[in-house]
């Protein structure tokens, strides 16, 4: 089972940042915590990781709380290309991806 | 570098056949896994493949099984074909030993009739 709860769906005007938010409890020491996105009928396509610390690239911003029980993905300037449904998962070094259902992300023009 | 690719796209056939899809894995990635992803739901976890050898299996039966070869290549093979079985299959290669993401194809939609 996932060990990730995430919001259904989310919706965020076009220009402006969204806040993806996850939470996960159970979450142990050796978890990373990885974020992907899927667009229609693609696949899966990989957005950002982290452990601790809090993480940048030139997708997206990963946040997370510093008892490690939650994180937030942001995207800082929303494109209506940024609309899919985010996946927030937690995982062990070299162990599979257990996806939930993830959350639908719609960019508002 | 070049990314995961699948084949064939789309694939129909009929219940009680068998179907092999096919996954060249990103340049450099070692271990391959696979994915089922039903309408509207998230990938489930198949099987995943490193040296040639299956190293861990979701909750699927024994009729789907696969194959890892010496370029890291691989194939998943259905058999017994269910209706159950209609899906997007997803191929995703990685790096064993690091904290890499997978990179996914762009999967293989299978319509059992």
């Amino acid at each position: 089972d996932a060990k990730t709860t995430q919001p259904t769906s989310m919706d965020c005007a076009e220009g402006r940042a969204a806040n993806l938010p996850c939470n996960h409890s159970t979450i142990s020491g050796n978890e990373y915590v990885y974020w992907y996105r899927q667009i229609h009928s693609q696949g899966p396509q990989y957005i950002i990781h982290g452990l601790k610390n809090n993480e940048t690239n030139e997708m997206a911003s990963l946040i997370i709380t510093e008892d490690r029980k939650s994180s937030t993905l942001i995207l800082p300037h929303a494109t209506l290309r940024d609309t899919a449904v985010y996946y927030c998962i937690v995982r062990e070094t070299d162990e599979k991806l257990t996806f939930g259902t993830g959350t639908r992300l719609t960019i508002i023009p | 570098e070049t990314g995961v690719t699948q084949s064939p796209t789309h694939l129909i056939k009929t219940r009680g056949q068998q179907v092999t899809l096919r996954c060249s894995s990103q340049s450099g990635h070692n271990t391959v896994s696979w994915y089922q992803q039903a309408l509207g739901q998230g990938p489930q976890f198949i099987f995943q493949y490193y040296r040639e050898e299956e190293n861990g299996r979701g909750n699927f039966p024994p009729r789907f099984s696969g194959l890892q070869f010496p370029n890291y290549s691989s194939e998943l093979n259905v058999n017994a074909l269910e209706l159950d079985d209609s899906a997007l299959y997803l191929c995703a290669s990685s790096i064993t030993g690091g904290d890499y993401g997978y990179t996914f194809g762009s999967g293989t939609r299978l319509t059992v009739v």
